[in-house]
């Protein structure tokens, strides 16, 4: 099974301001997504990051408030821009084989 | 697009009682159905998958039924005990035409059961 780490843990932020989240899986891997996960809910799929190209965004979410990079097959981060209480969440990042998918710790982040 | 739906919300048990916990789904052309354990304040951990060209699988007291037709799945727990207490949540995986028809993992999850096991 794949290893995913994420940095930060957890964050408080002020609105208005922007805060990167990064992942990193311990194998080559040719998808890795982000989720969203609000307190007491579902997973909700924000984004799927191909390496060498951009994002592929699902309903909902945009590039200006989530951007996505993916310099290589190990490596993505999510930026949460323009932050305000709404975005006060848990953020996932996942990855695996094209079945199987595992999760990172998450990043717990409070707006305020 | 896919759409999953998870039945109970929450579900109490005894220790040593067995679980069953129930998805459908809306996507005919969904093949691959797995079962995340979520307790409080960790990650999803994958417990059990099935594909859709299985009817049951089975890992020592935990086994997922799948039934193509109906568009159904679901979990089952037996011999419960209070560390299965947690959240469980079902997700259903498609084709995605972006990606060229193939599936590449996009995973579209249930609403999650809270499943308490009292000793």
């Amino acid at each position: 099974s794949a290893v995913i780490s994420q940095k930060p843990s957890r964050d408080i932020c002020q609105r208005g301001t922007s805060l990167t989240i990064q992942c990193q899986v311990d194998s080559q891997v040719t998808m890795m997504f982000w989720y969203r996960q609000q307190p007491g809910q579902s997973l909700t799929l924000i984004a799927t990051a191909n390496q060498g190209s951009e994002a592929t965004y699902e309903s909902g979410f945009v590039i200006d408030k989530f951007p996505i990079s993916r310099p290589n097959l190990t490596f993505s981060t999510l930026t949460v821009s323009n932050m305000s209480p709404e975005d006060s969440s848990i953020y996932l990042c996942s990855s695996g084989s094209t079945d199987t998918q595992y999760f990172g710790p998450g990043t717990r982040l409070t707006v305020l | 697009g896919e759409n999953v739906e998870q039945h109970p919300s929450t579900l109490s048990v005894q220790e040593g009682d067995s679980a069953v916990i129930k998805c459908t789904y809306s996507d005919s052309a969904s093949n691959y159905f797995p079962w995340y354990k979520q307790e409080l304040g960790k990650r999803p951990q994958l417990i059990i998958d099935i594909r859709s060209n299985v009817g049951e699988k089975k890992d020592q007291r935990i086994a997922v039924t799948l039934n193509k037709t109906a568009k159904h799945f679901s979990l089952h727990i037996t011999e419960t005990q209070p560390e299965d207490s947690a959240v469980y949540f079902c997700a259903a995986r498609t084709t995605d035409p972006r990606f060229g028809g193939t599936s590449y993992g996009k995973l579209t999850f249930g609403q999650g059961t809270i499943l308490t096991v009292h000793p």
